[in-house]
């Protein structure tokens, strides 16, 4: 079956600007987190959408929003773009709302901001 | 702050040594899960440990929970270069889930 999809894999964009990323779980799946993964930070927690509800978040400023549609397709939004935002964006589905579930990841979005 | 602090951060070695890798936390977790990311890629979970004292073993790599549930450890036996790779412990606290800062695993042919 499928993996998990997420587009696109490369975006360069321009400080202050806002992005917006894709993810498309595996078929049958509700639960979409995302990460961020940065040389200095490693891979750090988001936030989990189930059903369409955001049901947990990590700690990160109100800049970094998502949403989750009905289809559990999600999409992660980045408003006014700091350099220190580029990083590989990854999301992972799950078939539960449990953070324990197993999660299948994507290959991530690569971001650069300059 | 780091929950899950991993050692080594990095690690190359020979093919056919045997080698162990550490995630430590002051906290304790209901259960820690062990991926291993190759370049391009996203994290691939090897496995979930659930009770304290466990052990797993998935062919050349032995997976532990420590008694407390704070630490975890994995050890892989007679490397090979496929095993190289980043390694990274993950456990859930606090309605997040977190990552352990990772050890780079190269093994040399």
């Amino acid at each position: 079956k499928a993996g998990v999809t997420q587009t696109p894999r490369y975006l360069i964009k321009t400080r202050g600007q806002q992005v917006t990323l894709s993810c498309s779980p595996i078929s049958g799946h509700r639960s979409v987190s995302w990460y961020q993964q940065t040389p200095g930070q490693g891979l750090q927690f988001l936030f989990e959408y189930f059903s369409e509800t955001q049901r947990n978040k990590g700690n990160f400023p109100g800049r970094f929003s998502g949403r989750q549609f009905s289809n559990s397709r999600s999409e992660m939004n980045v408003s006014t773009l700091e350099l220190g935002d580029s990083a590989l964006y990854l999301c992972a589905s799950s078939l539960r709302a449990s953070l324990n579930t197993e999660a299948f990841f994507g290959q991530g979005t690569r971001l650069t901001v300059v | 702050t780091q929950l899950l602090e991993q050692s080594p951060q990095f690690l190359s070695i020979q093919e056919g040594e045997n080698l162990t890798v550490y995630c430590n936390s002051s906290s304790v977790f209901s259960s820690l899960q062990w991926y291993r990311q190759e370049p391009g890629e996203g994290p691939v979970l090897l496995v979930t440990v659930v009770t304290g004292g466990e052990v797993k073993k998935l062919k050349r790599l032995t997976f532990q929970f420590g008694d407390a549930r704070k630490d975890s450890s994995l050890h892989i036996t007679a490397a090979q270069p496929g095993d190289t790779g980043l390694y990274l412990c993950a456990g859930e606290g606090g309605n997040q889930f977190y990552f352990g800062t990772g050890t780079s695993l190269t093994v040399i042919p």
